[in-house]
């Protein structure tokens, strides 16, 4: 089984700068969710969608970050303008919903990640 | 404002040892738990599960153990392994959404 896929895994950009980055999930996933990690810290949830609605977008800083999951497939996560507090690593997450009716642990699957770096 | 707290930065253990890995949390409505283990520059994979219902969960040599009353739970690692190296993630959540996760313990296992 295919995991999650991620890109680009690395990107430099300077601030005020626009970055998109991509997120497919595993296959069957209807939830999915982005998170940020900065250096040290543990990941912070962004954006949950559930199909191809968002579940829970609070901590999305929407002045500069936005997301969709518009076929309720693949996600895009895009920061414009940047700035140098946004260089982290972005996660992408996905798993069943717990109405699925499948019994699973309730662990979200990760990809690698987008490191980016903010100039 | 920090929902899971791990206050341990980091652990060094040697090989063969038990290995405890602490995380505190304080929302009471979380009702499932999670440990991940991180190697650098990869995703979090992983590892345990545990649900409000119970105390306890095993898998091999991993253990959770999960105090409600004390909003408690750590991991316990027997015996350690120089594998075992990487940085552990507690998360918590409640309905199966929004998993909130700590800031994460670096292990050390020794040879």
């Amino acid at each position: 089984e295919a995991g999650v896929a991620q890109s680009p895994r690395y990107k430099i950009i300077e601030k005020r700068q626009s970055v998109a980055f991509w997120c497919n999930p595993i296959s069957g996933h209807a939830t999915l969710y982005w998170y940020q990690q900065i250096l040290g810290q543990g990941p912070k949830l962004l954006i949950q969608f559930q199909n191809n609605g968002v579940v829970d977008d609070s901590q999305l800083p929407k002045d500069r970050f936005s997301a969709e999951r518009l076929k309720g497939v693949d996600s895009t996560l895009k920061i414009q303008p940047a700035k140098l507090e946004d260089s982290a690593v972005y996660l992408c997450a996905s798993s069943f919903p717990r109405t699925s009716g499948r019994a699973n642990t309730g662990e979200l699957f990760f990809g690698e990640g987008s490191r980016l770096t903010v100039l | 404002d920090q929902q899971v707290k791990q206050n341990s930065p980091s652990l060094s253990v040697q090989e063969g040892r038990i290995s405890i890995l602490n995380c505190d949390y304080t929302n009471s409505m979380f009702d499932y738990f999670l440990w991940y283990k991180k190697y650098p520059a990869e995703g979090p994979t992983f590892l345990i599960s545990i649900s409000s219902i119970k105390d306890k969960n095993e898998d091999g040599r991993f253990t959770v153990f999960l105090n409600k009353s004390a909003k408690h739970l750590s991991l316990h690692i027997v015996p350690s392994q120089p594998g075992d190296s990487a940085v552990y993630f507690c998360a918590a959540g409640y309905n199966f959404n929004k998993f909130y996760f700590g800031s994460g313990t670096k292990l050390n296992v020794k040879p």
